[in-house]
């Protein structure tokens, strides 16, 4: 069955504009997960979904981050006023219930975000 | 505070060497999951495994093993006979098994390189 998909896969921006990256995750997962890989460091979590509600956004790093999820599937994760500090791989990841334990998530291919 | 620490950075061996990547994990919770995904070069984080804090079972897949051992909270990965297409970024991650976020934790990954 289909995976998680993203797009773009490849973005480059210009310092100061803003972005929206787009999640896909797998059919009938309620839980969604947005997390940034930097060049030679690990994941770094940003927000996790259930349904369309967020309960942790803890990783978001400034207020230039935000993130919706509408009817329970696609999600948009969006970067106002983007720094060259955002310039990171961007993975989304869902699972089937992510309640109140670690279920198995599945990445998508992820989104290279590039600030010039 | 949940951490994720993969000591080896990089490895590199020749084909058909067994190598094994470390991880060690600290958490305050009693229970907990633990995983491994694999990042090849095309980028998409493919998961491998998850275990559960009550069992210290190891686990042998094909060429691939684990040994968990809460005693000194590690969650350790073996592949025998390593072939060149275990090329890739191995990622240990820690995340919750009952409550709390769940988002997971991950290491900064090892480097695999299996040279021909």
């Amino acid at each position: 069955g289909a995976g998680v998909s993203q797009s773009p896969s490849n973005k480059v921006t210009e310092k100061g504009k803003d972005v929206e990256l787009r999640c896909d995750p797998i059919s009938g997962h309620t839980a969604l997960y947005w997390y940034r890989q930097s060049l030679g460091q690990g994941l770094e979590f940003l927000i996790y979904f259930q349904g369309n509600s967020a309960p942790d956004k803890s990783g978001l790093p400034s207020d230039r981050f935000s993130a919706e999820r509408t009817g329970g599937s696609v999600s948009t994760l969006t970067i106002q006023r983007t720094q060259q500090e955002d310039s990171a791989v961007y993975l989304c990841a869902s699972s089937p219930t992510g309640q109140g334990h670690a279920d198995t998530q599945y990445f998508g291919p992820g989104t290279r975000l590039t600030v010039l | 505070a949940q951490k994720v620490t993969q000591a080896q950075t990089e490895i590199s061996v020749v084909e058909k060497e067994d190598v094994t990547l470390d991880c060690v994990y600290e958490t305050r919770d009693t229970t907990y999951y633990l995983f491994w995904y694999k990042q090849p070069p095309s980028g998409e984080l493919v998961f491998l495994i998850r275990r559960n804090s009550f069992d210290e079972q190891n686990e042998i897949s094909g060429r691939y093993s684990w040994n968990f051992q809460k005693s000194t909270s590690s969650f350790n990965f073996t592949i025998t006979a390593s072939q060149v297409v275990d090329s890739a970024v191995y990622f240990c991650a820690l995340g919750p098994l009952r409550g709390g976020s769940e988002k997971l934790v991950f290491g900064k990954g090892t480097k695999l390189t299996v040279n021909p």
